[in-house]
């Protein structure tokens, strides 16, 4: 049974720097491409970043660019993104997403880890 | 520019169908779609991908009264026999070359 677990959330300040982290279980996790989604209070979802299977090809949002890095460690089943110079608009549950190897769906979903930008 | 249309609610009784709509803005009639659906307090999930001649592949799990269809840059999204659980938020997805596109969903009511 494929699992996706975010963590790493939390309350921070504006301006400063934090890593999610999302564990990936039940699935060979080098095959797929990953991505993280972004849910700001009461709104939609965003897609913000992706990065291929074997992370030699990533893309970000426009609205995110220079502000988000996502990586990956294919020997932990592991994915990241290091967000920097925070800002209350980046205040969002912060999903990860596997792509489907067949199409561009987003075909499993974790169950997201919050950040909460606040002085 | 890639962009996804939906109505902002929905509703219908307990028992009864609805349909939900996604359009695709013009010159991407030809895009398939994923279909999600977030329960409150929960992360989205899976439910179909949606390709332009109206077939469709479900996710894991995903009941049969959940079905997908097509017409020209509509993509629908069909939930019969609708259950309590199904009221919940439902957004339909896109890609194209390196861009990932979301609607800004539906929110279904179970009367």
């Amino acid at each position: 049974q494929v699992q996706l677990v975010e963590s790493g959330g939390g309350v921070v300040q504006p301006g400063r720097s934090l890593r999610l982290s999302c564990a990936g279980y039940g699935l060979t996790f080098s095959s797929y491409a990953m991505h993280w989604v972004r849910q700001a209070p009461g709104k939609g979802l965003e897609w913000v970043a992706f990065i291929s299977y074997d992370g030699t090809m990533e893309n970000y949002a426009d609205s995110v660019k220079g502000l988000l890095t996502i990586s990956r460690d294919n020997s932990k089943n592991a994915l990241y993104l290091q967000m920097h110079s925070l800002r209350a608009e980046d205040t969002a549950m912060y999903y990860c997403a596997r792509e489907s190897n067949d199409h561009g769906a987003f075909d499993y979903w974790g169950q997201g880890t919050l950040v909460t930008v606040s002085s | 520019q890639l962009v996804l249309t939906q109505s902002p609610s929905a509703s219908a009784s307990l028992g009864a169908s609805v349909k939900l709509t996604c359009t695709l803005s013009s010159g991407h009639s030809r895009h398939a779609i994923a279909w999600h659906q977030q329960q409150p307090e929960k992360g989205p999930r899976y439910l179909m991908k949606v390709s332009s001649d109206g077939s469709h592949s479900k996710g894991d799990g995903i009941p049969d009264r959940f079905s997908g269809s097509s017409s020209g840059a509509e993509r629908y999204l069909t939930i019969s026999s609708l259950q309590s659980e199904d009221e919940a938020d439902y957004y339909c997805q896109t890609w194209g070359t390196g861009l990932y596109v979301f609607g800004t969903g539906t929110k279904v009511s179970v009367l």
